[in-house]
C-alpha cells in the first residue's frame, strides 16, 4: 500500500549546521508530496510541497526535490536556526483526500 | 491563506464526561474535514473523514459511538468524545482542503484533551 518512511529522530544540530531529513515513499500512482512542520503545542503547517517528478518545493530556506527514480523527497536546509526546532512530517497524497504521514522527525537546534 | 481553527485548544475533563471539539474553516467552505489523533511523539492517525450533510467515514478500529462527528455546515465540524476515559487523552487535530485548491491540507491548531 501507499506509505511514507522518514528518518527517525530525534535530530540535534548546532545553529547554522546543515540539515537533511530523509523521506522515501511507496505509492501506486503519482502522488503529491508534502513536508509539514509542527511547532510545540500547535497543529501542522505546510512547509513545502511538490506535485510532480523533479519539482522542487522551497520555503523559509528549506528545500525538497521530488525524485521519482529514488522515490524520495528529502528535506534540506543549509543553515538551521534555533527557531527551526520542531517536528517535521513528510506526507503524500494521491487523491487529495487520503494523506499518508511519516512518523515525524523531531529537530532541536541548539545555539 | 486558508485558515482552519479549532476550539478549545486545551480541555481537561473528568472521566465519564463528554467533550466537544469544534473545527471551523474560516475563509473557505469545506465539504470534507478530517479528524486526526496524535499520540506523544508519534505521527498522526486519521480517525475519520467528516462529510457535510452526511455520515462521517471512520477508519478501521475507531469507535463510532465513542467519537461522534457532526458536520452540520460547510464551515463547521465537531468531534465529541463521549464518556471520556484517561486513555482518550490525546492531541486531536482537524484539517480541511480547499475544494478547488492545490490539494494541500490546512490544519487546525489542535486540541489537547486530558481526561482525569
Amino acid at each position: 500500500g501507499d506509505s511514507v518512511t522518514q528518518m527517525e529522530g530525534p535530530v540535534t544540530l548546532s545553529e547554522e549546521a546543515f540539515l537533511t531529513i530523509n523521506c522515501t515513499y511507496t505509492a501506486t500512482g503519482y502522488p503529491s508530496l508534502f513536508w509539514y512542520v509542527q511547532y510545540p503545542g500547535e497543529g501542522l503547517q505546510l512547509l513545502l510541497k511538490a506535485t510532480k517528478a523533479d519539482d522542487k518545493g522551497s520555503n523559509k530556506g528549506f528545500e525538497a526535490t521530488y525524485r521519482k527514480e529514488t522515490t524520495s523527497f528529502h528535506l534540506e536546509k543549509g543553515s538551521v536556526q534555533v527557531s527551526d526546532s520542531a517536528v517535521y512530517f513528510c506526507a503524500l497524497s494521491l487523491t487529495g483526500n487520503q494523506f499518508y504521514f511519516g512518523t515525524g522527525t523531531s529537530l532541536t537546534v541548539i545555539p | 491563506g486558508a485558515v482552519v481553527s479549532q476550539h478549545p485548544s486545551w480541555v481537561i475533563c473528568k472521566s465519564g464526561t463528554s467533550v466537544k471539539i469544534e473545527c471551523r474553516s474560516l475563509d473557505f467552505q469545506a465539504t470534507t474535514m478530517f479528524w486526526y489523533r496524535q499520540f506523544p511523539k508519534q505521527s498522526l492517525m486519521l480517525m475519520a473523514t467528516s462529510n457535510e450533510g452526511s455520515k462521517a467515514t471512520y477508519e478501521q478500529g475507531v469507535e463510532k459511538d465513542k467519537f461522534l462527528i457532526n458536520h452540520a455546515s460547510l464551515t463547521l465540524s465537531t468531534l465529541t468524545v463521549t464518556s471520556a476515559h484517561p486513555e482518550d487523552s490525546s492531541f486531536y487535530i482537524c484539517s480541511a482542503r480547499i475544494p478547488s485548491g492545490s490539494g494541500e491540507l490546512f490544519f487546525g491548531e489542535g486540541s489537547r484533551l486530558t481526561v482525569l
